[in-house]
């Protein structure tokens, strides 16, 4: 069964510090790893994707990057903010359909 | 503008009155499925549609149905809703070149 794990559960840091958001998977069969942010009733923005044959991918002061062999991503929020505020997914893709994590709860504070 | 629209945002019902949430794609896309949000257990695949006339069931499919009769449009169907469907749902829809899933505002449902 493919599960997809996110660690922590829940972050509160300082304005302007870098974090780091880890995301697990236990089938490396993926096709591709896609971050989204959700806002508190609101729905999921894609922030960044990485296909299976890549290794990163960056977009403003989010990186994030996929190794498969060891089945884990990270998301990389440089500079963070109190608009970064909000819960971060990440969801493997399989076949048809997106297996998500929990999702880790982030809080900035300023 | 590039968007998934759902309606509607908000809604409350009883117990066995059938429903429908429809959603729609602007930007031509093939792929289309349904998911609902339940704390604890986070997205969970419902229903997807690989194109039109081409539906299969996710991880989820008691209790509900679909249809695809245009490209743009999977409505997600609850003939008979009861109350431990109640949850957060979002349509999301993917296609072209691209692998990335663009989702809705979602539908907040509430079954008593």
């Amino acid at each position: 069964k493919q599960e997809v794990t996110q660690i922590p559960a829940a972050l509160s840091v300082p304005e302007g510090e870098n974090l780091v958001l880890n995301c697990s998977f236990t089938d490396s069969a993926i096709y591709n790893l896609q971050w989204f942010r959700q806002d508190p009733g609101k729905g999921l923005t894609s922030l960044l994707l990485i296909q299976s044959s890549q290794r990163e991918q960056t977009s403003g002061r989010l990186n994030a990057s996929l190794d498969k062999s060891s089945g884990r991503s990270t998301l990389y929020i440089a500079a963070s903010q109190p608009g970064d505020s909000a819960t971060y997914l990440c969801a493997g893709e399989y076949g048809n359909k997106l297996v998500f994590g929990a999702g880790t709860i982030l809080r900035v504070k300023s | 503008e590039a968007q998934v629209t759902q309606n509607p945002r908000y809604l409350i019902t009883v117990t066995g009155k059938k429903l429908t949430v429809t959603c729609s794609q602007n930007m031509n896309h093939e792929y289309m499925s349904w998911y609902r949000q339940d704390p604890g257990l986070g997205l969970r695949q419902i229903y997807y549609s690989m194109n039109v006339e081409v539906t299969d069931k996710g991880d989820v499919p008691e209790g509900y149905k679909v249809s695809r009769k245009e490209k743009r449009n999977f409505p997600l169907i609850l003939e008979s809703p009861s109350p431990n469907q109640t949850s957060l749902y979002f349509c999301a829809s993917r296609g072209g070149t691209s692998y990335e899933q663009y989702f809705g505002p979602g539908t907040r449902l509430t079954v008593t």
